[in-house]
C-alpha cells in the first residue's frame, strides 16, 4: 500500500532553515510528482509547490520562491523540502503528498490531485 | 490565480441529517478539476472527491459532488457520526493549485 513518511517534529528560531523529508514506499516513486502542502494552526491548506522525483525539475509557490527547496533523493524514495530564513507565521504542519495521474484524450498527464498523505511535521518557529 | 470561497464557514447539524456544502470560483476551473477533502483535528486530510463528481477510492456512496463551472456543492446524504470534520475544496485545474478556506461541519 501507498505510504508517505515523514520526518519528526522540530522547534527553529527565527532565521534558521528547516528540512523536512518524505519517505515514500509502496509505488514507483519516479512515476509521481510529489507536492508540499502547510497548514498554519487552525487554518487551512495552502501549496508551496512541487518536485519531479524523476527529473528533480522543482515548481514553486510564487510566495515562498528564493526560500523552498524541494530536493530528491531516488535510491531512497525520499523527497525533501527545504525552507529557509524562517519567520513565525513558518510556523505550521507540513505535509507531503502524491500528486496525481489522469488521461486525457490518450496523454498521460500529471495533476495537482493530492491522493496520498504524509502524516504531517510540526515547525514551530520561535526564538 | 483562481480564489475559492466556501460556504456556509460552519454547519450544525445532527446525525442523519443531510449536509450541503459549498464551493464558489472566482472563475471557471477548468476541466471540471475541483476536489473535496475531509480533515479530522490531528489528521492529514483525506481525498473524497475529484473531477467534481467522482468518489475516490473507499469513500462511501453517501458523499456525492456535483457541480461545474463556477459553482460546485458535496453533499453528504446522512451523517453519521465520524463525518463530523472540516471540508476543504480544492482546484487543480489551473496553477498554482488552490484550495477554499474550509467548511466544518459540527454536532448540534
Amino acid at each position: 500500500q501507498v505510504q508517505l513518511v515523514q520526518s519528526g517534529a522540530e522547534v527553529k528560531k527565527p532565521g534558521a532553515s528547516v528540512k523536512v523529508s518524505c519517505k515514500a514506499s509502496g509505488y514507483t516513486f519516479t512515476g509521481y510528482y510529489m507536492h508540499w502542502v502547510r497548514q498554519a494552526p487552525g487554518q487551512g491548506l495552502e501549496w508551496m509547490g512541487w518536485i519531479n522525483p524523476n527529473s528533480g525539475g522543482t515548481n514553486y509557490a510564487q510566495k515562498f520562491q528564493g526560500r523552498v527547496t524541494m530536493t530528491r533523493d531516488t535510491s531512497i524514495s525520499t523527497a525533501y523540502m527545504e525552507l529557509s530564513r524562517l519567520r513565525s507565521d513558518d510556523t505550521a504542519v507540513y505535509y507531503c503528498a502524491r500528486g496525481s495521474i489522469t488521461m486525457v484524450r490518450g496523454v498521460i498527464i500529471t495533476v495537482a490531485l493530492f491522493d496520498y498523505w504524509g502524516q504531517g511535521t510540526l515547525v514551530t518557529v520561535s526564538s | 490565480e483562481i480564489v475559492l470561497t466556501q460556504s456556509p464557514g460552519t454547519l450544525s447539524l445532527s446525525p442523519g441529517e443531510r449536509a450541503t456544502l459549498s464551493c464558489r470560483a472566482s472563475q471557471s476551473v477548468s476541466s471540471s478539476y475541483l476536489a473535496w477533502y475531509q480533515q479530522k483535528p490531528g489528521q492529514a486530510p483525506r481525498l473524497l472527491i475529484y473531477g467534481a463528481s467522482s468518489r475516490a477510492t473507499g469513500i462511501p456512496d453517501r458523499f456525492s459532488g456535483s457541480g461545474s463551472g463556477t459553482d460546485f456543492t458535496l453533499t453528504i446524504s446522512r451523517l453519521e457520526p465520524e463525518d463530523f470534520a472540516v471540508y476543504y475544496c480544492q482546484q487543480y485545474g489551473s496553477s498554482p493549485t488552490t484550495f477554499g478556506p474550509g467548511t466544518k461541519v459540527d454536532i448540534k
